[in-house]
């Protein structure tokens, strides 16, 4: 079992859409968890960090943190086709030196006009 | 926010040679990393360039293979040594202080042939 697993997509929705993105992890002690955008042929951008269990809003983007469960999750309201892109999740044990973040393979999504 | 140069944003190489990627930040950083990206899969950390030492190596790469350089706290280097088809990739770039997010350059795409 990877120790981040994330549905690889594609995943295409109409614009105006609700978009669901969502991981699994099996390390229990992860505590950082982030979302990260990918434009095709760009680096990756960060978008929402959170750090423990619950919710947090930015615009149009939630990020939803289930530690009990191992899962989170990354929801898009009135998806755009700017939205377009690949969508990774990581995680990580602590916030200190050095880069111990763990990335899922990352979903891409399709929004249509 | 952290601008990350990386240079070149691509090339093709012949199997047997090596190219070295630059990455330029516009300010001074605690830590660089470099990664790398297969179509299709998750980020992998290959090191940690550490000013004035040798770079720390995760597993499965090695100092001979991926040269590291670190001269100052805004500038690195990673040569992709005696390049094989399989090292065909896109390698990114990533800087980071403490209780910051991590920032990402934009990726070389790298096609071995």
């Amino acid at each position: 079992q990877k120790e981040v697993e994330q549905d690889p997509g594609p995943l295409s929705v109409p614009e105006g859409a609700i978009v669901s993105l969502n991981c699994t992890y099996s390390n229990s002690a992860f505590q950082y968890f982030m979302w990260y955008r990918q434009y095709s042929r760009k680096g990756p951008e960060l978008l929402m960090y959170t750090y423990s269990s619950g919710n947090k809003e930015d615009g149009r983007f939630t990020a939803q943190v289930d530690k009990s469960s191992k899962y989170i999750s990354l929801f898009i309201r009135d998806s755009q086709p700017s939205d377009s892109a690949t969508y990774l999740c990581a995680m990580s044990e602590r916030d200190n030196y050095g880069q111990n973040f763990v990335f899922g393979p990352g979903t891409r999504l399709s929004v249509l006009p | 926010s952290a601008v990350i140069s990386q240079k070149p944003s691509r090339d093709i190489c012949q199997r047997g040679t090596s190219l070295t990627i630059q990455c330029q930040v516009d300010s001074q950083v605690t830590m660089m990393f470099w990664y790398r990206q297969q179509p299709g899969q998750s980020l992998t950390l290959i090191a940690t360039a550490n000013q004035g030492s040798e770079a720390t190596y995760e597993s499965g790469f090695v100092i001979d293979k991926f040269p590291i350089s670190r001269p100052n706290l805004t500038f690195s280097t990673l040569t992709v040594s005696n390049m094989s088809p399989e090292d065909s990739s896109i390698y990114l770039c990533s800087v980071k202080t403490v209780g910051t997010e991590a920032f990402f350059g934009q990726g070389t795409r790298l096609t071995v042939v």
